[in-house]
């Protein structure tokens, strides 16, 4: 399996414009996780999905975050409008589900806003 | 809310100089403690699950040990490509939420 897909890797933008990150699951994972790194808070979970439905998203930092999972093999997360605080490296991650509860991350999404 | 804490926040090791990481925690019910591994640039890697005190894990020269309070991450022998942040991660008895603690980079110098 080719593990948790992110696009894209980098991605510099100015403030004010809208951003959407990409994440592909690793097949038959049945939940997908949305997290946030940076040096001042570590890793936090922004939301997860299970079966494509959102469980949780009470990490979601504002109204300026959304996340859909259209289907079990693709989900995206956005920032419209985007502030100079939201650079930070964004991972997605996938996990089995059914009593397997490890997860597994991709490469991430390293954000950077002027 | 649940709270990880993971010392030291710095580990210098010589090739060989055998160490152990800390990770304390208290959460509402305990379903699994996780251990990760990641290496500048990239995203965390899974090590081990450990689901009960008294439980441990190995995997080469690492090896994860459980309490109710406190897991360890000890390195044995430990090698330059050692060398990274380790991360261990709390799953609490409802829902699938992971929460993380700060790390402890280690750094094994030839």
């Amino acid at each position: 399996d080719a593990g948790v897909i992110q696009s894209p890797r980098h991605e510099v933008t100015e403030m004010g414009q809208e951003v959407t990150l990409r994440c592909k699951p690793i097949s038959g994972h049945d939940y997908l996780f949305w997290y946030r790194q940076t040096m001042m808070r570590g890793l936090e979970l922004l939301i997860y999905f299970n079966n494509n439905v959102p469980i949780d998203d009470s990490g979601m930092p504002e109204d300026r975050f959304s996340a859909k999972m259209p289907n079990a093999s693709f989900s995206t997360l956005k920032i419209q409008p985007s502030e100079p605080r939201d650079s930070a490296v964004y991972f997605c991650a996938s996990s089995p589900g059914q009593g397997v509860y490890e997860q597994y991350f991709g490469p991430g999404t390293r954000l950077t806003v002027t | 809310e649940d709270q990880v804490t993971q010392s030291p926040e710095a580990l210098r090791l010589q090739e060989g100089e055998s160490s152990s990481l800390n990770c304390s925690y208290t959460v509402s019910g305990l379903r699994g403690l996780f251990w990760y591994r990641q290496d500048p640039g990239k995203g965390p890697e899974f090590l081990f699950t450990l689901y009960s005190a008294g439980e441990e894990k190995e995997k080469e020269r690492l090896k994860a040990t459980l309490t109710k309070k406190e897991s360890f991450l000890h390195i044995t022998a430990p090698k330059p490509e050692d060398s990274a942040t380790y991360l261990c991660a709390v799953l609490r008895a409802a829902g699938n939420k992971l929460t993380f603690g700060g790390g402890t980079r280690v750094l094994v110098k030839p």
